[in-house]
């Protein structure tokens, strides 16, 4: 089945430091959505892309959709410690009875010293 | 409020029980989901429905079962036939129109 590679597997890092992530595929994706989610929480929808090439960004997070459909990346600018969680991107395929199904990557652990 | 409900938040259960993880959501969303998730690890997908009445097996399906007999509920049965069942297990519901999905709260089994 389909994998997502995503790195890296965690991060410690200063408060108001700048942290890039990815996540790459072998296969395409017609969607591709990072999630963050807290300890014991569900995860939480942060961006979603549609269209490759596509870069969105929502407050300190930007995120970019992949020129191939493979691959992702989201950065966060100016880290602060409420911004500690685990990140997971998520690739969705469309049609077919496989419409909606999302694959995730393993994560990314964020730690944020202050 | 609209949004997705699991509950109970934890559970604890004997080995060789049944155990029925409820999730039920307000969003009109038609499709919904069934993830499972260990420690360190990514989320899994166990079932998922995609209108009233229908299912699908995930990656993961065996040792559950599910039903989808309303829009607003999907419970997952855990069954006395799944090797591991501890674990945080994840509902979520899919928005069409923004092609998304959005997660419960999440329920803890732990099996003793």
């Amino acid at each position: 089945g389909q994998q997502l590679n995503q790195s890296p597997q965690s991060m410690f890092i200063q408060e108001g430091e700048d942290v890039s992530m990815n996540c790459t595929s072998s296969s395409i994706f017609n969607t591709w959505l990072w999630y963050k989610q807290d300890p014991g929480e569900g995860p939480v929808l942060l961006i979603a892309l549609y269209k490759a090439g596509e870069l969105t960004s929502n407050g300190r997070l930007t995120a970019q959709f992949g020129i191939t459909r493979k691959d992702s990346f989201l950065n966060i600018s100016a880290s602060i410690p409420s911004d500690v969680g685990i990140y997971f991107c998520a690739g969705q395929n469309a049609g077919g009875t496989s419409y909606g199904k999302l694959t995730f990557g393993q994560g990314t652990i964020l730690t944020v010293h202050p | 409020d609209g949004g997705i409900t699991q509950s109970p938040k934890y559970l604890f259960r004997k080995e060789g029980q049944n155990v029925t993880l409820s999730c039920e959501q307000n969003l009109n969303h038609d499709a919904m989901y069934w993830y499972r998730q260990d420690p360190g690890q990514g989320l899994r997908l166990i079932y998922y429905s995609q209108i009233v009445n229908d299912f699908q097996k995930g990656d993961i399906a065996e040792g559950y079962s599910v039903s989808r007999e309303k829009k607003e509920s999907f419970p997952l049965t855990v069954t006395s036939a799944q090797k591991n069942p501890t674990a945080f297990y994840l509902c979520a519901s899919r928005d069409r129109g923004r092609d998304t999905q959005y997660f419960g709260p999440g329920t803890r089994l732990t099996v003793l």
